[in-house]
């Protein structure tokens, strides 16, 4: 069965250094999402991405945050400088055309220390 | 501003028993529904899903009921298995293709033997 495949599964930064999370969504889908979860809290949406560009973004999604499909299969979140408050699950997701069920990744861990 | 809420965090059934899980919605343009099941440290796995135009939608041991008057939505789980024990998260959206799922804090279940 298709899925949603996140890389890597756990990182650990130093606060303020870049990381990039690593998405290959399903092959047919269209229209893409980064998600995070803090621990202890709700699933949050951060953004999605449809025809190479933003289409929508929720306020944690700032200018520290930027989202980029840089060869047709990979979709990737870029966090430029990390803070400790960036400690969270983060998945990534994707959608066909015409339906509405999103499947998710397993999620990245991004611990900040 | 919560636009899902899931106001049981937690859940105990004994095995064999029905599972109800609510969640109220308070955006009218919602008229999408999801339910997902999450593990620890694993990203949500779709379960079932309902339109507005309908009330009810079943799928083996899941229903879910919608109740639009009432912005409510539950899921029941007859009968609850062990393996059922996961945190359950309602989802919504407005029925546009691509449009962000905006969850519930989720509700924990717990399913004993």
């Amino acid at each position: 069965e298709p899925e949603v495949t996140q890389t890597p599964s756990h990182q650990v930064t130093q606060m303020g250094q870049e990381v990039i999370l690593r998405c290959v969504p399903i092959s047919n889908h269209l229209y893409f999402y980064w998600y995070r979860q803090i621990l202890g809290q709700k699933v949050e949406f951060l953004v999605s991405f449809y025809n190479n560009e933003i289409s929508e973004k929720s306020e944690i999604f700032d200018d520290q945050f930027s989202v980029e499909r840089p060869d047709g299969s990979n979709f990737t979140l870029k966090i430029r400088s990390t803070k400790l408050e960036d400690s969270a699950m983060y998945f990534c997701a994707s959608t066909g055309d015409r339906g509405n069920t999103i499947y998710f990744g397993e999620g990245s861990w991004l611990t900040v220390v | 501003d919560q636009q899902v809420k899931q106001n049981s965090p937690s859940l105990s059934v004994q095995e064999g028993r029905i599972s109800i899980l609510n969640c109220d919605y308070t955006n009218s343009m919602f008229d999408y529904f999801l339910w997902y099941k999450k593990y620890p440290a694993e990203g949500p796995t779709f379960l079932i899903s309902i339109s507005s135009i309908k009330d009810k939608n079943e799928d083996g041991r899941f229903t879910v009921f919608l109740n639009k008057s009432a912005k409510h939505l539950s899921l029941h789980i007859v009968p609850s298995q062990p393996g059922d024990s996961a945190v359950y998260f309602c989802a919504a959206s407005a029925d546009q293709a691509g449009t962000a799922l905006i969850f519930g804090k989720g509700t924990t279940l717990s399913v004993s033997s």
